[in-house]
This record gives structure tokens, sequence and C-alpha cells, in this order.
């Protein structure tokens, strides 16, 4: 079965502080891998996906197929990172985690 | 504003109606999704299109769910006879041919209560 989980419903930081959201995954076969990020009062909108390997907003995620996850970090955590984080894989659809809350408290 | 827009964004209606929501995908992506989302959860699938054609449909679409895409642009989500765990935001998306390699741009959402 194909399936996405985030441990942590809510996660709290201080500014400056690195930021960690956990992310883990079941599927068979190669999977895409993103992570979504909902603001407030915004529409969900794409983070970064795994094959792209770039930093968006200084958030990264590496995948790792030995441990199936794709965990999201960033060094220096901000106030304007307080959002929603969805993990999410993909086939021919989006399927997403439960989401992580990230406060950042300044 | 050239992205995703769903009409309407809020709905209030009593339990045993009829609701309809629609869902303008960006214009030249043939790929069209529904997704539904309650309070702490994440996004659910529901359903997609690729073009005019229903190629996916989850078992959370029960029959009282029928979503259209009838000319592969515009697409419709009804529910007949809403029941109070209808209550929930339902968001629409579109992507160009399939999602790999491509991004998938979502709409604002249309929220619905059942009362």
């Amino acid at each position: 079965a194909q399936r996405v989980t985030q441990p942590e419903k809510l996660l709290s930081v201080f500014k400056g502080a690195p930021v960690e959201l956990k992310c883990n995954y079941s599927y068979s076969g190669s999977p895409e891998l993103f992570w979504y990020v909902q603001y407030s009062r915004q529409r969900l909108q794409l983070l970064l996906r795994h094959i792209s390997r770039e930093s968006i907003k200084g958030f990264t995620a590496d995948l790792n197929k030995g441990e199936t996850s794709f965990h999201l970090k960033k060094p220096f955590a901000q106030e304007e990172d307080s959002a929603m984080y969805y993990c999410a894989l993909t086939n021919d659809k989006v399927i997403f985690g439960p989401g992580t809350s990230l406060s950042v408290i300044p | 504003d050239t992205g995703v827009s769903q009409d309407p964004r809020h709905k209030i209606t009593k339990r045993g109606q009829n609701v309809t929501f629609r869902c303008d995908p960006i214009s030249e992506h043939n790929r069209l999704y529904w997704y539904r989302q309650t309070l702490g959860q994440g996004p659910e699938f529901l359903t997609y299109f690729q073009n005019e054609a229903q190629l996916e449909k989850s078992r959370l679409l029960s029959d009282r769910f029928s979503a259209e895409r009838p000319k592969g642009s515009f697409s419709t989500l009804e529910i007949q006879r809403t029941e109070q765990g209808d209550s929930a935001m339902y968001l629409c998306a579109s992507s160009s041919h399939g999602i790999r390699g491509n991004t998938i741009y979502f709409g604002e959402g249309s929220w619905l209560t059942v009362v």
C-alpha cells in the first residue's frame, strides 16, 4: 500500500534554531517525493521535490530509500516558515501525509 | 490570477440537500484532480481526469458523489443528499500531463458545511 506518515502533528522551534520535519513512506516501486506547504490563508503549494535536488527557502530534503524517509530540514528557522507542511508521494496522483504544523517562536 | 479557481469558496447547506462545486483548471492543463480535506488531516484523493475521461475514483467517493469534466476543461463535483460527514474542504488541482516531472497546482478550495 502507498502511504505517507508524518509522526509530528505539531512542531515548535525558536527562530534561528534548526528544524527537521520527519516523513516516512511506503511504496512499491520508485517513488517521487515532494514537500508541500500551506501558509495561513493561502493555497497549498509545492515547496520542493526530491528529483530536483534544490534548496527552496533554505529547506532541503534527502530521499533515503533504505530508511524510506524524506525528512525536511532547514538549518535556521525563520518566523515566516510557520505553516502547515505536507509530505507527499506520487504515482499518477499525489498521496499526502497528515501534515505537520510548524510554529517558529520569535 | 490564472491559477486554479474554485467556486463557491464557502457553502453552508442543510443535510439532505444537493451541492455542486466547480473547478476551473489552468487552461493548458489536461489533468484535473479532486481532493477532500478535513481538519487535522492531509488532502485525501477523490478522483482525477485526463481531459474528459475520469481515470480513477477513490473508494471515498460514494455513490452520492459524482464528478464530471464534460469538455475537458472545467469540472464539477456534485454531492447528493449531503450528510454532516461531508463537511470538509474540497480541493481541486491541475497539472500538465502526469505528475511525474510536472507540478500540480491547487485551487484555494471550497469549504462545505452541512448543518
